[in-house]
């Protein structure tokens, strides 16, 4: 249980494109969904937390404007990278929490997205 | 604010041998502890986690982690290694609703 899917698993797209990332929840629902960035041999760094139904709030320094959020539904997220330029490369990986009563929400991840911006 | 220290960015042992994975935390307030393993181009798979229910946490692939607040750590260990242990690990803290905080990572290396 609690499985998450991202999708696609990699792309490359070319400079000034726009690329979207899904992120899925598969058998639960996800009132919450994370998205992170991870350089090359480095830890998470989170970019923006979504809530179902509201605006995604964006940690310091992340531009929501650039990366568009949207959490239309229980088990959907998804990330827009906006005119996307070769500093955007990068793994991006999304994660769901799931929420069980009176014990800590626990946040499951997706297998991440690689993008390469040529 | 929460911060967790993972001790050793590279960890490398033999086969068969105790692995031992540091972490520790700041807060004064016991927060949620877990740690997560993550395979070259992966997502990050829960391993265990603690929600103050036990000190001694057991999990996935025969790892398991103690909580002591005095140290304010939550070491992961495995009796005995095996080479497809080899990944990176990441040790994370929550404070109540509050976001995952991660640890640097260790990159855990298996020598047959």
């Amino acid at each position: 249980g609690a499985v998450v899917s991202q999708h696609p698993s990699w792309v490359i797209c070319k400079s000034g494109t726009s690329v979207k990332i899904e992120c899925r929840s598969l058998d639960f629902q996800a009132t919450t969904m994370f998205w992170y960035r991870q350089f090359p041999k480095q830890s998470l760094m989170l970019m923006a937390t979504s809530n179902e139904g509201s605006k995604a709030t964006y940690e310091q320094g992340v531009e929501k404007d650039k990366f568009l959020i949207n959490h239309a539904s229980l088990t959907l997220s998804t990330l827009t990278v906006t005119s996307a330029h070769p500093e955007d490369s990068s793994f991006y990986i999304c994660s769901a929490a799931l929420s069980s009563r009176g014990k800590a929400d626990t946040q499951y991840f997706g297998p991440g997205t690689r993008l390469t911006v040529l | 604010a929460q911060s967790v220290t993972q001790l050793g960015s590279h960890v490398s042992v033999s086969e068969g041998a105790l692995v031992l994975l540091r972490c520790n935390y700041s807060s004064s307030v016991p927060p949620y502890l877990f740690w997560y393993v993550q395979y070259p181009n992966q997502g990050l798979q829960l391993l265990l986690k603690y929600t103050s229910a036990a000190t001694l946490v057991k999990g996935i692939n025969g790892f398991e982690a103690e909580f002591k607040k005095s140290e304010t750590s939550f070491h992961l260990t495995k009796p005995s290694a095996h080479m497809s242990d080899a990944a990176e690990y990441f040790c994370a803290a929550r404070q109540g609703a509050q976001k995952l905080v991660f640890g640097q990572g260790t990159r855990l290396t298996i020598n047959p």
